[in-house]
């Protein structure tokens, strides 16, 4: 059971330069969600799904975009990069649990510098 | 807005000695509370969580955390820490399904 894939781990990209960091997760989890993390400065939330076709805001998102086409995956476009889009990007996945909460996967994190 | 406070950014500790990490949160209401740890290189994982009955958790390698409704708080403690424990920790809360909140996290480093 892979749990949640990041790609790519490392990324290197000029100032302007559009990319996709992927995400997949075959745990059939509906939620998923984008998180960068800043030293100290925790995990802001950057956008979030709560199931296929569904994308919400969360506290980060202006300069990214993202998609859900499918259960499985959720893509974060970066779409003209900026130095101050350095960061560590964690995608993960999460159940719902009876009581409503939801316990979150995380994935193994793209590291990117924008030069 | 709903926050969650960590106040120890950086605790340095020798192995045996006892653990507390302080949490706080901001919401109203009932609340679900977790603890992640992140250990160096590595993704976060959970390491207890708390949604409702007893208020003390015990999760994985020895850790606990209490759940104080009154104080707002889910202090995370270790009676006997050790060197494979130096990793970042995370508190975080949300409510039924909302977004998770965390907080701004705590780098815990425990020397030989």
């Amino acid at each position: 059971n892979a749990g949640v894939t990041q790609t790519p781990k490392f990324r290197i990209l000029k100032i302007g330069q559009s990319m996709t960091l992927q995400c997949t997760q075959d745990m059939n989890h509906n939620y998923m969600y984008w998180y960068r993390q800043d030293p100290g400065m925790g995990l802001k939330l950057i956008y979030y799904s709560v199931g296929a076709g569904i994308t919400d805001k969360g506290e980060v998102p202006n300069g990214y975009n993202v998609s859900r086409s499918t259960t499985e995956d959720f893509p974060l476009r970066l779409e003209l990069a900026a130095p101050s889009q350095t960061s560590v990007y964690f995608c993960a996945s999460s159940y719902q649990q009876s009581s409503g909460a939801n316990v979150l996967t995380f994935g193994a994190g793209s590291r990117l510098t924008v030069l | 807005a709903q926050s969650v406070s960590q106040h120890n950014h950086h605790v340095i500790l020798s192995e045996a000695a006892s653990l507390e990490l302080g949490c706080n949160y901001s919401y109203g209401g009932t609340v679900n509370l977790f603890w992640y740890v992140q250990y160096p290189g590595q993704h976060l994982q959970l390491l207890l969580k708390y949604f409702s009955g007893d208020p003390l958790v015990k999760g994985i390698k020895g850790f606990e955390a209490e759940f104080i409704k009154s104080k707002f708080s889910f202090n995370l403690r270790k009676p006997s820490v050790q060197w494979s424990d130096t990793a970042e920790y995370f508190c975080a809360v949300n409510r039924n399904t909302d977004k998770l909140i965390f907080g701004t996290g705590t780098r815990l480093q425990v020397f030989p």
